[in-house]
């Protein structure tokens, strides 16, 4: 059974970069049947698509954050990674990752989520 | 970008009630479609995709329908454990979007 687990600072100051790390256990993350996404929830708000990676390497991002986000995958560790440049306290939410099945195009496996504030 | 419309945003309901909560897209995305249910402090639970098939493990008491724009999910009787957010996604565009949620609330 894949599971994904988020890791990373709980908080960030403004206007430094956003880091964050998920861990695939159970499965490959090498797999191409799998995009593997963020997904993030202000405290309070809806949840917000950030983006997705394929092992490939093709990025698709939310028009809105493209310019300040980055992905990533590291198959020999089972991660993908996400980072935010010049965060704001905006970006403050509990961050998801997640796995979308690339013929279903559904998230059916998700992160606990873990939550970043942005402050000094 | 498309964006997901869903209605109501928060709804009281009773245990065994029938719910039905709405998502309309601002253009067709064929049957593309997606509903979660968030818990707090819990990660989403996929319930619906394909805008009708059920996830495997899900009650069948949670249904989907609709294609083009409008669609629908049902609970045909509520049960305690579905007092939670619920949220539409079109996976039909390369940028995913998901619609606001709504909220539904114990009577």
């Amino acid at each position: 059974q894949v599971q994904l687990q988020e890791s990373g600072p709980g908080l960030v100051k403004p206007s430094q970069t956003l880091s964050l790390t998920c861990t695939v256990s159970g499965g490959s993350i090498s797999s191409s049947t799998y995009y593997w996404s963020w997904i993030r929830q202000p405290a309070g708000k809806g949840l917000e698509w950030i983006g997705r990676i394929h092992a490939s390497g093709i990025t698709n991002y939310h028009p809105s954050l493209k310019s300040r986000v980055t992905m990533s995958v590291d198959t020999s560790k089972n991660q993908f990674s996400l980072r935010l440049s010049s965060v704001a306290a905006a970006d403050t939410a509990v961050y998801y990752c997640a796995r979308e099945l690339s013929f279903d195009w559904k998230l059916d496996v998700w992160g606990q989520g873990t939550t970043v504030t942005v402050s000094s | 970008d498309i964006q997901m419309t869903q209605s109501p945003s928060s709804l009281s309901a009773s245990v065994g009630d029938r719910v039905t909560i709405t998502c309309r897209a601002s253009q067709s995305i064929s049957s593309y479609l997606n509903w979660y249910q968030h818990k707090p402090g819990k990660a989403p639970k996929l319930l619906i995709y394909a805008a009708s098939s059920l996830q495997s493990g899900v009650p069948s008491r949670f249904s989907g329908s609709g294609s083009g724009t409008d669609f629908t999910l049902t609970i045909s009787s509520l049960q305690p454990e579905d007092f939670a957010n619920y949220y539409c996604q079109q996976s039909y565009s390369n940028t995913r979007t998901f619609g606001h949620g709504t909220k539904v609330e114990i009577k």
